[in-house]
């Protein structure tokens, strides 16, 4: 069946380091990949999105590529802030006559100042 | 724009209790509205697909008596967790889509945190 793994949590880092959360999927069909984030006490919220192969998702200094051959859709950020702390979910939509959402498991970020 | 509010944001009550969840859509229509649930450190597990005018559809293993929903609008959903028991405490979320296309993003409400008692 469709699924998505992400890389465990947490993750911690130092302000102003490099971002890499890794994800991949399976799915039959051509999904759309999506990155919501949920910060402390609040729901998700759409980060970003790409929905075919090639695509470049980009919001925040965040960004992510819809790579096919490799069945992945890794968020990367240069330099991260005390901010961006939350819990990054990776996501597939899926056209299933309507539309499903599999969600990864969550990935927790801790950015120390 | 695509605000979805969720409401209450908090309960409490006794075990017994049925508690009403609403979730609309304040400045679109939502074609299809989804019920999440989440547990403590986990990602969400989808409960239900809620369409406009027409009966939910649930995933496996969720009790369609137990968790009752209602799309009665294009802006409105509601979840009832019926006879509500302690192992239903769980922080509930619900998402609405302006489309019917996989491309479409979610937006989501902020949750309602539900202890049981």
């Amino acid at each position: 069946g469709d699924s998505v793994t992400q890389m465990e949590g947490p993750v911690t880092l130092s302000e102003e380091a490099f971002l890499t959360i890794n994800c991949t999927y399976t799915a039959t069909g051509y999904p759309s990949l999506f990155w919501y984030v949920q910060y402390p006490g609040e729901g998700l919220q759409l980060l970003l999105k790409a929905t075919k192969a090639d695509d470049k998702g980009s919001n925040k200094g965040f960004e992510a590529t819809y790579r096919k051959e490799t069945t992945s859709f890794h968020l990367e950020k240069g330099s991260v802030q005390v901010s961006d702390s939350a819990v990054y979910f990776c996501a597939l939509s899926v056209d299933t006559g309507g539309f499903k959402t599999i969600f990864g498991a969550g990935t927790r970020l801790f950015v120390k100042a | 724009g695509a605000v979805v509010s969720q409401h209450p944001s908090w309960v409490i009550c006794k075990s017994g209790t049925s508690v009403k969840i609403e979730c609309r859509s304040l400045d679109f229509q939502a074609t299809t509205m989804f019920w999440y649930r989440q547990f403590p450190k986990q990602s969400l597990m989808l409960m239900a697909t809620s369409n406009e005018g027409s009966k939910a559809t649930y995933e496996q293993g969720v009790e369609k008596d137990k968790f009752l929903i209602n799309h009665a609008s294009l802006t409105l959903s509601t979840l009832t967790v019926t006879s509500a028991h302690p192992e239903d405490s769980s922080f509930y979320i619900c998402s609405a889509s302006q489309g019917t296309g996989n491309n479409q993003p979610q937006h989501f409400g902020d949750g309602t945190r539900l202890s049981i008692l």
